[in-house]
């Protein structure tokens, strides 16, 4: 199994300011993947980040809000842009298993924005 | 659009006490299906997976879950629970085939008296 860790653990922020989030894997690994956890709701994911290439957004999320970058196979960034409170949320990247489509999760970053 | 639910938000029960919970999703097509668990303070993790074959799978920590394609529904169960699976528990559907695509329930937080 793949080791994941996230920068920062948890933030709080200001509107209209942005946040870079770290995520860093303990292997190489070809595919990662954001997702985001409003309260009360259900993980969705916001991107496909693939080393080498551009990251591939779900319906409802934008490159100029979300900007990733997956500069080598064990290490991306997920930057949440010009913050509302409504971005208030735990953000989770994750990486492939490489087995049955399995997820390995990161323990998240949980981001208050007032 | 594709949905997954998750009857049960909160779940209590005593140990020794059995367990299902609950899950239904909304695509017709050929499905992978997981459970996922995340203990307090610790990360997502995969619990069991179906793909194919015998539609009664065996996961860790004696949990299981049954495959319905009539109903739509793969339930998780437990015969005899204990304190140590207090956690989050989350159903997810992968219903593209060949991506690592997820939808995620909302989730049932359980808690077992000890």
């Amino acid at each position: 199994s793949a080791v994941i860790s996230q920068k920062p653990s948890r933030d709080i922020c200001q509107r209209g300011t942005s946040l870079t989030i770290q995520c860093q894997v303990d292997s190489q690994v070809t595919m990662m993947f954001w997702y985001r956890q409003q309260p009360g709701q259900s993980l969705t994911l916001i991107a496909t980040a693939n080393q080498g290439s551009e990251a591939t957004y779900e319906s409802g999320f934008v490159i100029d809000k979300f900007p990733i970058s997956r500069p080598n196979l064990t290490f991306s960034t997920l930057t949440v842009s010009n913050m509302s409170p409504e971005d208030s949320s735990i953000y989770l990247c994750s990486v492939e298993s490489g087995s049955d489509y399995e997820q390995y999760f990161g323990p998240g970053t949980r981001l208050t924005v007032t | 659009a594709q949905s997954v639910s998750q009857h049960n938000h909160h779940v209590i029960l005593s140990e020794a006490a059995s367990l299902e919970l609950g899950c239904n999703y909304s695509y017709g097509g050929t499905v992978n299906l997981f459970w996922y668990v995340q203990y307090p303070g610790q990360h997502l993790q995969l619990l069991l997976k179906y793909f194919s074959g015998d539609p009664l799978v065996k996961g860790i920590k004696g949990f299981e879950a049954e495959f319905i394609k009539s109903k739509f529904s793969f339930n998780l169960r437990k015969p005899s629970v204990q304190w140590s699976d207090t956690a989050e528990y989350f159903c997810a559907v992968n219903a593209e085939a060949g991506t690592y695509k997820y939808i995620f329930g909302t989730g049932t937080r359980l808690k077992v008296l000890a």
